[in-house]
């Protein structure tokens, strides 16, 4: 069955730290990958989703980046953190055969 | 950006109503899915019904589908206090379809 891993749990990083956030996917391959950030209280926002190793697409302009160095992991990183990246990472993927989409658990990452 | 809106944004009822919550959305879809999210968790994928379905049942959930109104509906029948958790609906447009796009959502509150 598939699985899919995002760490860590919680993050507090300073302002002007890098950020790297890791996702990975078993049991299936070539996965739709995505990105969003959920703010307190608010909707999921897209971020970065990917449909192929090293395919990025971003849907918000902002401090943060990603990419897909294998088939089954994406990484979300930042040079520089700013205090409004604080919130709420998720990680998702889909199939291209299966329309739903299965979540991790979640990062919350606190910019001090 | 964001599609469509779900209302209400919360709900709070007693053990053993219905809970009905709505969703909206502006561009042509290829299917609508509606999640749960627990507090601080990943979302769970719930029910899922395509363009060209106007009713699923699945369990207590049942879901319409109004193309010509652009609008969803979510219907928890008999709703338990474990009900408790946040929803979502989540459009997949015909154009751009590897894009999940979410809704704000709608708290859920069951009183026992």
């Amino acid at each position: 069955s598939q699985t899919i891993h995002q760490w860590p749990a919680t993050l507090v990083q300073p302002v002007g730290s890098p950020l790297s956030l890791e996702c990975t996917v078993e049991g299936t391959s070539n996965p739709n990958l995505y990105w969003y950030r959920q703010a307190a209280g608010r909707g999921l926002q897209l971020l970065f989703y990917s449909v192929g190793i090293g395919q990025i697409s971003s849907e918000v302009p902002q401090n943060l980046s990603a990419s897909r160095p294998q088939d089954r992991q994406f990484i979300l990183s930042s040079k520089k953190l700013l205090l409004s990246d604080s919130g709420f990472y998720l990680c998702a993927w889909a199939g291209s055969l299966v329309p739903e989409a299965f979540f991790g658990q979640g990062t919350r990452l606190t910019v001090v | 950006s964001q599609q469509g809106e779900e209302d209400p944004q919360a709900l709070s009822i007693q053990e053993g109503e219905n809970a009905t919550m709505n969703c909206s959305y502006k561009t042509s879809i290829n299917n609508l899915q509606w999640y749960r999210q627990n507090s601080g968790r990943g979302l769970v994928h719930l029910i899922l019904i395509r363009s060209n379905e106007r009713e699923k049942h699945s369990g207590r959930l049942r879901v319409t589908l109004d193309t010509s109104k652009k609008s969803s509906s979510l219907l928890i029948t008999a709703s338990r206090a474990a009900d408790t958790a946040s929803y979502f609906c989540a459009k997949r447009m015909n154009s751009g379809y590897s894009t999940l796009t979410f809704g704000k959502g709608t708290m859920l509150l069951v009183s026992p």
